[in-house]
């Protein structure tokens, strides 16, 4: 079993749609959490930053995680063909950053005009 | 501020040549990490330095990948007597001295053929 298993889609949706990406993870000293967009053949980019359990928005993103059920998940509201691109869940112990972050395989979302 | 640069954005070389890629990570940043991205996979952590400490680099792949940060700002990556199976995407991402999401360069793109 992989430390983080991410569905790699792809998941279609039509425009304006509710997106629901997710991971779960098997490393229980994971307490940072993360989800990067990446376009093809561009470097990730930042999404979401979370420390530890429960709830961050911003803007149309909001992503929870559940420490518990070690879940996480990233929502999209009001989708928009610009969101089409892979989703990358990433995530940290406390490491000090010697650790490193391991990644979800990604999910490949495509919005529907 | 320009984000994270990674030089070149793409290279194609011959097996058994070597390689280097150069990165420089926002001026602020202390930590500085190296990923590789292959098709349809999430990046996977390589090393870490914290300022020239090279903190972490049980990561790299082989004897033949080594990394250098001599002065704390730019990095390099060097890949010795390439094989076919290190054609991927490099990554390169830097974080603030306080714990925060990770910035990523665009990647360089190596072919080896």
């Amino acid at each position: 079993q992989k430390e983080v298993e991410q569905d790699p889609g792809p998941l279609s949706v039509p425009e304006g749609a509710i997106v629901s990406l997710n991971c779960t993870y098997s490393n229980s000293a994971f307490q940072y959490f993360m989800w990067y967009r990446q376009y093809s053949r561009k470097g990730p980019e930042l999404l979401m930053y979370t420390y530890s359990s429960g709830n961050k928005e911003d803007g149309r993103f909001t992503a929870q995680v559940d420490k518990s059920s070690k879940y996480i998940s990233l929502f999209i509201r009001d989708s928009q063909p610009s969101d089409s691109a892979t989703y990358l869940c990433a995530m940290s112990g406390s490491g000090g950053g010697a650790d490193g972050l391991t990644f979800g395989k990604g999910t490949h979302l495509i919005i529907q005009p | 501020d320009t984000g994270v640069s990674q030089d070149p954005r793409h290279k194609i070389t011959k097996r058994g040549q070597n390689v280097t890629f150069r990165c420089d990570p926002i001026s602020e940043h202390n930590r500085l990490y190296w990923y590789r991205q292959t098709l349809g996979q999430g990046p996977e952590f390589l090393t870490y330095f914290q300022n020239e400490a090279q903190l972490e680099k049980s990561r790299l792949l082989s004897d033949r990948f080594s990394a250098e940060r001599p002065k704390g700002s730019f990095s390099t990556l060097e890949i010795q007597r390439t094989e076919q199976g290190d054609s991927a995407m490099y990554l390169c991402a830097s974080t603030p001295p306080k714990k925060g999401g990770y910035t990523f360069g665009s990647g360089t793109r190596l072919t080896v053929v």
